[in-house]
């Protein structure tokens, strides 16, 4: 069971706005450390689409944009592609001693 | 350009052992963490381990704790990831990652580990 929980899955049909929630808690998320996204095209490596809650590194389209508020982040994508289809995971920093760097469950954009 | 090239796949018997490598180019290897993740088929990531290749300093998640190595070479910019006592659900593909501020900044190919008599 994942420390970051996202949906399983979001649909959009091309052009509208999907957003991807990660929820955490207080030693994560909550505590105040940053959350990265992570794009993962089927059959590839992850890719860093969003770092520091929401900042795009060079190459990633501005239709992708990140934010945090709380114990929760959201990933918001607009203008939804066919490209975009694709897994996307969340990623903190845990104050735990059994895993510091913790991922989401990941979710499934179907366009 | 900054790369990280990972080995190829690998076909391992139960109780055996694996090492893979990450070799990188393009930026100072000793600047940054060089971190290791598992993704089990159909299933999502999960952080093994880091290795800081200036002091060679490393830390673990607690469930590879014991089973799983992982060092750097200076000499030839490569981190290694070793898992030992191999099961079958070690069968995953494993990706090196660059660190940036606690994110995964740059990632490998990904090595795919396959378990099986």
């Amino acid at each position: 069971q994942s420390v970051l929980t996202q949906p399983p899955s979001v649909s959009g049909a091309p052009g509208q706005r999907v957003t991807i929630s990660c929820t955490g808690s207080s030693s994560n998320i909550g505590a105040g450390y940053d959350v990265h996204w992570y794009q993962q095209l089927p059959g590839t490596a992850p890719k860093l689409l969003i770092f520091a809650n929401n900042n795009r590194p060079s190459g990633v389209p501005d239709r992708f944009s990140g934010s945090k508020s709380g114990t929760s982040a959201s990933l918001a994508i607009t203008g939804l592609q066919a490209e975009d289809a694709a897994d996307y995971y969340c990623q903190s920093y845990d104050s735990s001693l059994s895993a510091p760097y913790v991922f989401g469950s990941g979710t499934k954009v179907t366009v | 350009e900054v790369q990280l090239v990972q080995s190829g796949a690998e076909v391992k018997k139960p109780g055996a052992e694996v090492k893979i490598s990450c070799n990188v180019s393009g930026y100072t290897f000793t600047d940054y963490y060089v971190h290791w993740v598992q993704q089990a088929p159909g299933k999502g990531l999960e952080w093994m381990g880091l290795v800081d290749p200036e002091d060679g300093e490393t830390r673990y998640a607690e469930k590879f704790q014991g089973r799983v190595t992982i060092t750097a070479d200076t000499s030839t910019d490569t981190a290694y990831m070793e898992v030992s006592s191999l099961r079958y659900e070690d069968t995953a593909i494993y990706y090196c990652a660059r660190d940036r501020s606690n994110s995964f900044h740059l990632w490998g190919q990904g090595t795919l580990v396959t378990v099986s008599s």
